[in-house]
């Protein structure tokens, strides 16, 4: 099945700065969304992306679907933006479920 | 417009016993999905259905099953009990089961197994 890589692992910064979060994934996709994580489970949908750029906010996201990867963007971050952040995406070949990477475990410190 | 929600939001069993778990999708969906989610990971696919027909079915035993019911909500049932069976439990709902539409997750049910 298709494979999600999702860097790094855990990223710690400090109240206002900015951040990258990266997703590769094995095979083309017809669905890709990044989700956010809070501490209390609430898995918060941030961005339905399956190409091109999107904005909301602070945030923002971009797939290059032909390159098979997705940025997440966090410019001025908050306490409040700690928690796990998934790329899930659903392929052509399997078109009924999510499949997950294992997540950006995001700290921001005060 | 209320979201996915499901019941119940804590659960605590003993090993063997049996469990059910509750979730309604947003209003006009007709695809539930259910993931399991354990410490540490990422969610990991269990179920989908759509029109009431199971469209789709991960790698779990078949202590695992599912239904939707006419008005879309779903149930998900877990025979015999495993301590590696705790879990939140995630639902999840889109409008249609194909893969072009974002899905939206309830809050989960948090499956304790002592």
């Amino acid at each position: 099945g298709i494979q999600v890589e999702q860097s790094p692992p855990d990223l710690i910064l400090q109240e206002g700065a900015n951040s990258t979060l990266r997703c590769n994934f094995s095979d083309s996709v017809n669905n890709l969304q990044w989700f956010h994580q809070n501490p209390w489970g609430q898995l918060i949908n941030l961005f339905y992306i399956p190409s091109g750029t999107k904005q909301n906010g602070r945030l923002s996201a971009t797939t290059v679907a032909t390159e098979r990867y997705s940025l997440l963007y966090i410019s001025s971050s908050q306490t409040t933006d700690s928690g796990v952040y998934f790329c899930a995406v659903r392929s052509g070949g399997s078109n009924y479920k999510l499949t997950f990477g294992k997540g950006t475990l995001l700290t921001v410190n005060p | 417009d209320a979201g996915v929600t499901q019941s119940p939001t804590h659960l605590i069993k003993t090993r063997g016993q049996h469990v059910t778990l509750r979730c309604s999708p947003i209003s006009g969906h007709k695809s539930v999905s259910w993931y399991q989610q354990v410490l540490g990971q990422g969610p990991q696919f269990i179920f989908q259905y759509y029109e009431k027909e199971e469209r789709g079915r991960g790698n779990f035993p078949d202590r695992f099953s599912a239904r939707q019911f006419p008005n879309y909500s779903s149930e998900l049932n877990v025979n015999a009990l495993l301590l590696g069976d705790s879990a939140l439990y995630l639902c999840a709902s889109s409008l249609v089961g194909s893969g072009n539409q974002p899905q939206h997750f309830g809050d989960g049910t948090r499956l304790s197994i002592l």
